[in-house]
């Protein structure tokens, strides 16, 4: 199995500004993928983080808006850049591949309001 | 035309109901199929894994028809800790983990 920790749990931010969440699995996995779930919504993919290099977006999401890093087999982090309100959502880290096995785990989210 | 959906409900039953969710999915080439539990702000949990042949958990039960796109999940004998919002996803191509999902069916049992 594997535990995801994510930070921060939640937050609360000014229109303009970015934040930078952080995604930590105690052990390697191979893969890494950053969810967005805005309020009464599903969850949709925003995009695959590629350890050591640029992470693949999906559809309607772009790396100036939500730039992903991904140093390492057990961290990734995802930034939400110049946020509006409508950015206001739940972002999730989940994982997937080697020791977190054939298993998609999820983090436990980070709630952000943006005002 | 999302890639899954699904009936967002509310379904509401009693204790001891048998109920039912629904989910198609549009891309003929998805690879793998489960069913995710999530309560009120909490992530999502996976429920169980969904096979050609369906699979059954104790009082659950999942069937997969990929002729006709789409996948079910049959709760039997419901209990108050059922209440949930169930969440069907679809795994496209090979990529381990990368999921499209439904917006999700709230169920609320009562006693």
């Amino acid at each position: 199995s594997a535990v995801i920790s994510q930070k921060p749990s939640r937050d609360i931010c000014q229109r303009g500004t970015s934040l930078t969440i952080q995604c930590q699995v105690d052990s390697q996995v191979t893969m890494m993928f950053w969810y967005r779930q805005q309020p009464g919504q599903s969850l949709t993919l925003i995009a695959t983080a590629n350890q050591g290099s640029e992470a693949t977006y999906e559809s309607g999401f772009v790396i100036d808006k939500f730039p992903i890093s991904r140093p390492n087999l057990t961290f990734s982090t995802l930034t939400v850049s110049n946020m509006s309100p409508e950015d206001s959502s739940i972002y999730l880290c989940s994982v997937a591949g080697q020791g977190s096995g054939n298993t998609i785990y999820f983090g436990e989210g980070s709630w952000l309001t943006v005002v | 035309r999302k890639e899954v959906e699904q009936d967002p409900g509310p379904f509401n039953v009693p204790e001891g109901a048998t109920v039912a969710f629904n989910c198609t999915y549009s891309n003929s080439a998805s690879q793998s199929f489960f069913w995710y539990r999530q309560d009120c702000r909490k992530e999502p949990k996976l429920l169980m894994s969904v096979y050609s042949s369906g699979n059954e958990d104790g009082r659950f039960t999942a069937q997969l028809n990929r002729a006709s796109q789409y996948i079910s999940l049959l709760i039997r004998d419901s209990k108050l800790s059922d209440s949930a919002t169930y969440l069907c996803a679809v795994q496209q191509g090979s990529t381990l983990g990368r999921l499209y999902f439904g917006r999700g069916t709230q169920l609320t049992v009562w006693p």
